[in-house]
């Protein structure tokens, strides 16, 4: 099973640039996420998506967008990247286990905007 | 809102000692709780979680962890560390309810001496 699949792995833009990292799972897990993460300040949570068709904001929404494609595909947009959008991207997905979401990550895409 | 404190930012531990990551939290009520471990350029995995029950839980890589509610507490232990335990850790949080992903605290980059 490849678990959770993000692409690009790296991307390098210029300030105002746009782009989308995209994101699948096949563990048929109802909810997605993308988190940032930044030196010193652990992960950071951007949007989740409890199910298909729904997205909400979380910690760290600002200059980022979402779409939950389908079940399987969560892409987050940077339409204007800025410097401060620096960061490696996590992707999670999870199906409620007792109750609880236990989160399975992707390997992370590593942001640079110059 | 819930909070998770990691104190130690780096913790130096020689390989073949004992291990204790520290990890407190700041909620009402007893929330669900986790330990991830992130390896270089990787992505997250979990070593283990805690939901109800036995407060000593046991996850994968010889890790224990402890919940204790009078502290607010869940610390890692590992009773003897090998080289391949160099990363970092992250503490995270659920509090329950809908899928509004996991609350991270900023983890602890554990470094093995030899």
């Amino acid at each position: 099973n490849a678990g959770v699949t993000q692409t690009p792995k790296f991307q390098v833009l210029k300030t105002g640039q746009s782009m989308t990292l995209q994101c699948a799972q096949d563990m048929n897990h109802n909810s997605m996420y993308w988190y940032r993460q930044d030196p010193g300040m652990g992960l950071r949570l951007i949007y989740y998506s409890a199910s298909e068709g729904t997205t909400d904001k979380g910690e760290v929404p600002n200059g980022y967008n979402v779409s939950r494609l389908n079940k399987r595909e969560f892409s987050l947009r940077l339409e204007s990247a800025a410097p401060s959008q620096t960061s490696v991207y996590f992707c999670a997905s999870s199906r409620q286990s007792s109750g609880a979401n236990v989160l399975t990550f992707g390997a992370g895409s590593r942001l640079t905007v110059l | 809102a819930q909070s998770v404190t990691q104190p130690d930012i780096h913790i130096t531990v020689s390989e073949g000692a004992s291990l204790e990551l520290r990890c407190n939290y700041s909620y009402g009520a007893t929330p669900y709780l986790f330990w991830y471990v992130q390896s270089p350029g990787q992505g997250l995995q979990l070593l283990l979680k805690y939901f109800s029950g036995d407060t000593l839980v046991q996850g994968i890589k010889g890790f224990e962890a402890e919940f204790k509610r009078s502290q607010s507490s869940f610390n890692l232990r590992k009773p003897s560390v090998h080289w391949s335990d160099a990363a970092e850790y992250f503490c995270a949080v659920w509090p329950g309810g809908g899928a509004d992903g996991l609350t991270f605290g900023k983890g602890t980059h554990l470094i093995i001496q030899p």
